[in-house]
């Protein structure tokens, strides 16, 4: 399958700090890229959906002042969590599609965001 | 009522067991069938990706679809420890990449 790499895997802030993660591909055009949070032991929540060169469309009830999504090419993604709070706290994954993948996408490894 | 529904879990099998993980869906409009597997802190990895009804074997795994029922399964052959995570359901709509998830059921497999 194809390989979608993700930084950091895990970061630590203080709160009131902004984190940014990073999703790229690394052996097809993402045309598409996903971000998803995902609490302990529940399942994925789709926060937002990134296409090349346009804005992001965000899921109801995420904040998108406060989740910063940029899809400026089509290798990379970045999740920008600005004023970070102790309840940002989650498992952030990404994950991305290209043009002839069908419905096919495939996911990052996952960043563990810890605020203090 | 959730669009996809999925045992959480946890289920525990014996080494070499036949594990038969199941989710079910309301939205009849899904055509495209994903089963992820999920070790603890890592993103998820495709394992079957199905489109519309029927089987579709790789390996030990095979994926089942039965749209008249809304039913979804996958089956794991000759189980081994290292088959130990969450396994998740995934579907979208035909043109889409949205996918909605089921919650995930965890998997102990026991040596």
């Amino acid at each position: 399958g194809a390989v979608v790499s993700q930084h950091p895997s895990w970061v630590i802030c203080k709160s009131g700090t902004s984190v940014k993660i990073e999703c790229r591909s690394l052996d097809f055009q993402a045309t598409t890229m996903f971000w998803y949070r995902q609490f302990p032991k529940q399942s994925l929540m789709l926060m937002a959906t990134s296409n090349e060169g346009s804005k992001a469309t965000y899921e109801q009830g995420v904040e998108k002042d406060k989740f910063l999504i940029n899809h400026a090419s089509l290798t990379l993604s970045t999740l920008t969590v600005t004023s970070a709070h102790p309840e940002d706290s989650s498992f952030y994954i990404c994950s991305a599609s290209g043009r002839t993948m069908n419905t096919e996408a495939f996911f990052g490894q996952g960043t563990r965001l810890t605020v203090v | 009522q959730k669009e996809v529904e999925q045992d959480p879990g946890p289920l525990s099998v014996p080494e070499g067991a036949i594990v038969s993980l199941n989710c079910t869906y309301s939205n009849s409009a899904f055509q495209y069938f994903m089963w992820y597997r999920q070790y603890s802190r890592k993103g998820p990895e495709l394992l079957m990706y199905t489109y519309s009804s029927g089987n579709k074997e790789d390996g030990r795994f095979t994926a089942q679809v039965d749209k008249s029922s809304k039913y979804i399964s996958l089956f794991i052959r000759d189980s081994q420890p290292s088959d130990s995570a969450t396994y998740l359901c995934a579907m979208t709509n035909s043109g889409t990449y949205k996918y909605i998830f089921g919650t995930g059921t965890r998997l102990k497999v026991l040596a």
